[in-house]
């Protein structure tokens, strides 16, 4: 089974310019969830999507951070206008949903962003 | 406070070694826990889920919950230098919600 999928692995920008990061996630899964992972701190929930409808968004920073996933399976996540805190990991997870056999998502190795 | 409490140690190990890492949570809604492993520049990986209290076992790993103290804990037997990794704690109040995690505590096991 092939894994989560994230491009890019690194990405540098400069402060106040835009950028994206994009999802692929396991095939049939129909949960996907993008998180941020700042050094040395667990990864916080930024959205989540159960096919192509929002399910949590609550943690998302909406002035400057969008996401979408069109057709129910791939993902961007955006940020416009960065800032030098947006600066860590950002992980894409997807999942079957409730499964008590398989609970517990399957994370992407991540984009690593540094602004500077 | 945190929701969700662990040391970043590091915690520094030999080889062979019993390994003991501990979460504190503070919302007694949390119904679900799990331990994730994550190496180096790599996303997290599941390797325990448990639902509310009790134990699991897995191999050389073992999870337990104490709702009544808000308190779960992994055991690693046998440590490997494999087992070398930072370890995160996550719950969530129900199937499907999202995880919180703690902040995770790195683990080195040496030779």
């Amino acid at each position: 089974e092939a894994g989560v999928a994230q491009s890019p692995r690194y990405k540098i920008i400069e402060k106040r310019q835009s950028v994206a990061f994009w999802c692929n996630p396991i095939s049939g899964h129909a949960t996907l969830y993008w998180y941020q992972q700042i050094l040395g701190q667990g990864p916080k929930l930024l959205i989540q999507f159960q096919n192509n409808g929002v399910v949590d968004d609550s943690q998302l920073p909406k002035d400057r951070f969008s996401a979408e996933r069109l057709k129910g399976v791939d993902s961007t996540l955006k940020i416009q206008p960065a800032k030098l805190e947006d600066s860590a990991v950002y992980l894409c997870a997807s999942s079957l949903g409730w499964d008590p056999k398989n609970y517990g998502y399957t994370f992407g190795s991540g984009t690593r962003l540094t602004v500077v | 406070q945190k929701e969700v409490e662990q040391d970043p140690g590091p915690l520094s190990v030999p080889e062979g070694a019993i390994v003991s890492l501990n979460c504190t949570y503070s919302n007694s809604a949390f119904q679900y826990f799990m331990w994730y492993r994550q190496y180096s520049r790599k996303g997290p990986e599941l390797l325990m889920y448990t639902y509310s209290s009790g134990n699991k076992e897995d191999g050389r790993f073992t999870a337990q919950v104490d709702k009544s103290s808000k308190y779960i804990s992994l055991f690693i037997r046998d440590s490997q230098p494999s087992d070398s990794a930072t370890y995160l704690c996550a719950m969530s109040r129900g199937a499907g919600n999202m995880l919180t995690f703690g902040g995770g505590t790195r683990l080195m096991v040496k030779p």
